[in-house]
């Protein structure tokens, strides 16, 4: 069965950075795209960048372009959310999702794990 | 991108249908044939509950289904149970490669 988690959260300055990392298994992680998808607290769903299964193509939310970067290692099993320059409206909890292949929309979610941006 | 728009409440009473609505563009919910929606109840993470406009990920009760027309998706809840009391959200991809959700319709079975 699909297993996601993710780690790296925790409460970090505005400006500074942050790295998430999410493990995968129970499935084909080398051929499945990935993407994070955050919810600020007590508002709706945001989702914020996409990476597909051989990160030849990477897509972002315009609010974090050039601040955030998606990657993968699949020799790991992982993959990550760079987050520099933060803001407090990154603050969030951070789902990793596995992409449902073809149909573009978001088959199964981990846990997440927070991020409080605050001085 | 805008967010789509739902409804931000709802209600039901058992045995009841309901039906949430969720509005976008022509960019959008109107553009292509990928809506999907999802269910999250509190504390928890979403799930899956219609992908490519209507269709059940296999163990989704088939009490819920899907719709679209024009630039307007639905999801529709029938023989309301108390179980199913929770935010639904709907998303669609667009024309510029990126996701969007609406803001979520939260659901209270009376």
């Amino acid at each position: 069965q699909v297993q996601l988690v993710e780690s790296g959260g925790g409460v970090v300055q505005p400006g500074r950075s942050l790295r998430l990392s999410c493990g995968a298994s129970g499935f084909n992680f080398r051929s499945s795209a990935m993407h994070w998808v955050r919810q600020a607290p007590g508002k709706g769903l945001e989702w914020v960048a996409h990476i597909n299964h051989d990160s030849t193509s990477v897509l972002y939310i315009e609010s974090v372009k050039g601040r955030f970067s998606i990657s993968r290692d699949d020799s790991k099993n992982t993959v990550y959310l760079q987050m520099d320059s933060l803001r407090g409206e990154d603050t969030a909890m951070y789902y990793c999702t596995k992409d449902l292949s073809k149909h573009w929309s978001f088959e199964s979610w981990g846990q997440g794990t927070l991020v409080i941006v605050s001085s | 991108q805008s967010a789509l728009t739902q409804p931000a409440s709802m209600s039901g009473s058992p045995g009841q249908s309901i039906t949430i609505f969720c509005s976008g563009t022509s960019n959008d919910i109107g553009y292509y044939n990928y809506v999907s929606w999802y269910q999250q109840h509190p504390g928890k993470a979403p799930k899956l509950m219609i992908y490519d406009v209507t269709d059940r990920p296999s163990g989704v009760s088939n009490r819920f289904s899907g719709s679209k027309s024009v630039n307007t998706a639905s999801l529709t809840i029938s023989g309301l149970q108390a179980e199913d009391e929770a935010n639904y959200y709907c998303s669609s991809f667009t024309t510029t490669n990126t996701w969007v959700f609406g803001g979520g319709t939260k659901l209270t079975v009376l």
